[in-house]
């Protein structure tokens, strides 16, 4: 069964440094989203992405976080100067079309120290 | 703007016996809905979604939930509980014309005892 995968499992940064989480969604998945959860707290919704560009994202996507679909299988998340508070499971997701379900991938832990 | 509440934290039950996660919503229109399901260490695992149509949707694992429109609840039931049930339920909605975003609700933990 086709699944989202996501590296690294963990990353481990220093407070300022640039981060950049991976994404591979399903192959014939169109739609393209992160997410995040910081520890104990609900998922939150970060950003959409289709046709190339952003279709929508929320407050905490500010200037410091940026996606990228480099190639025909990456969706990639940069954080640019990582703060203590961006500590948290990220969670990358696809779908295939509009309306349909979103597929999750099992996440990176992102640690800031 | 869209929210979900899941008012227990936790909900205990006996394997065998049927169980129920809570979930009510608030959208300004229609709503699509959503369960998913997190296992330690691992992503959420879609369930089951309600778009339009029968009010009682079937989804993964002997797992359905009843859309009440009336009451506006989302809730998630199945007939005979697992030990390995027992995971962290999150509901979730989107409302139709109003992007794709999914709205979380905080998640109930399901502890399923022998």
């Amino acid at each position: 069964e086709p699944e989202v995968t996501q590296t690294p499992s963990h990353q481990v940064t220093q407070m300022g440094q640039e981060v950049i989480l991976r994404c591979v969604p399903i192959s014939n998945h169109l739609y393209f989203y992160w997410y995040r959860q910081i520890l104990g707290q609900k998922v939150e919704f970060l950003v959409s992405f289709y046709n190339n560009e952003i279709s929508e994202k929320s407050e905490i996507f500010d200037d410091q976080f940026s996606v990228e679909r480099p190639d025909g299988s990456n969706f990639t998340l940069k954080i640019r100067s990582t703060k203590l508070e961006d500590s948290a499971m990220y969670f990358c997701a696809s779908s295939g079309g509009e309306f349909n379900e979103q597929f999750f991938g099992p996440g990176t832990r992102l640690t800031v120290l | 703007a869209q929210s979900v509440a899941q008012p227990e934290d936790q909900v205990n039950v006996a394997e065998g016996n049927p169980l129920t996660v809570k979930c009510t919503y608030s959208v300004s229109g229609n709503p699509y809905l959503f369960w998913y399901v997190q296992y330690p260490n691992r992503g959420l695992q879609f369930l089951l979604k309600y778009i339009t149509g029968d009010n009682l949707v079937k989804g993964s694992y002997g797992f359905e939930a009843e859309f009440n429109k009336s009451q506006t609840s989302f809730h998630l039931k199945k007939p005979s509980a697992l030990v390995s049930d027992s995971a962290l339920y999150f509901c979730a909605v989107r409302e139709m014309g109003g992007g794709n975003k999914l709205t979380f609700g905080t998640g109930t933990q399901l502890k399923v005892e022998l």
